[in-house]
């Protein structure tokens, strides 16, 4: 079984700040795929960065890079230079290899972030 | 094209009605997704297709019957729904295999069932 686990029910963070959004995760497989996608209040789920079980370089794109610390079982998305339209629902998930759960896209609970101007 | 059109965006409909909800990708994706979601909610993973064949059900009510009539199209037919099944259904689909195979998200349709 695939579990996502994410313990920031809410963040606030400054425009122009940084900002990170964690999430651990545990699972028996051993390739996998990390992914963080954004959920603005219109529904549409937004893919922003992909990490694989197997990648030695943490993943980057543009403001967004993912500190994947894989003994650790954590993949954390950090957001540089806030903007106020980051301001949103930010879920953490994990898609498995083999067997049962192959295909299926597992998902933390979300973390909404609140950006100040 | 990298988009996951979803229709309609809103529907609204009684115990008795049967309506369907239709979602189309162009990306030459061979997996495909249905999820629903309720408010401040993750998504649930409710069925998952991969070449056109159901290979993943997540025990769900047979009140909502999915179909893949083709490779670009997915369908999720719904029947005698109850108002708790009112919530955002999410279509994905994705490429099948390992790697960076993200799935990309339709923007949902919004059903309520009164």
């Amino acid at each position: 079984a695939q579990k996502i686990t994410q313990t920031q029910p809410g963040m606030f963070v400054q425009e122009k700040e940084a900002v990170t959004l964690d999430c651990t995760y545990d699972t028996s497989d051993q390739s996998y795929g990390l992914f963080w996608y954004k959920q603005p209040s219109s529904g549409e789920m937004i893919f922003l960065i992909y990490q694989g079980s197997y990648d030695e370089q943490n993943a980057t794109e543009g403001r967004y890079s993912l500190n994947f610390q894989k003994a650790r079982k954590s993949a954390n998305l950090v957001i540089s230079a806030s903007q106020l339209g980051d301001s949103a629902m930010y879920f953490c998930a994990m898609r498995g290899a083999g067997g049962t759960s192959y295909g299926k896209l597992t998902f933390g609970q979300g973390t909404i972030l609140t950006v100040h101007p | 094209d990298t988009e996951v059109t979803q229709t309609p965006k809103h529907l609204v409909m009684g115990m008795t009605n049967k309506k369907s909800l239709k979602c189309e990708q162009h990306m030459g994706h061979r997996a495909m997704y249905w999820y629903k979601q309720k408010a401040k909610k993750p998504p649930e993973l409710m069925f998952v297709y991969s070449y056109e064949k159901l290979s993943i059900n997540e025990s769900v009510p047979s009140r909502f019957s999915p179909e893949c009539p083709n490779s670009s199209l997915l369908n999720l037919h719904l029947h005698a729904l109850q108002p708790e099944d009112s919530a955002l259904y999410l279509c994905a689909s994705s490429q099948t295999g390992q790697g960076p195979t993200e799935a990309f998200f339709g923007q949902g349709t919004r059903l309520t069932v009164v």
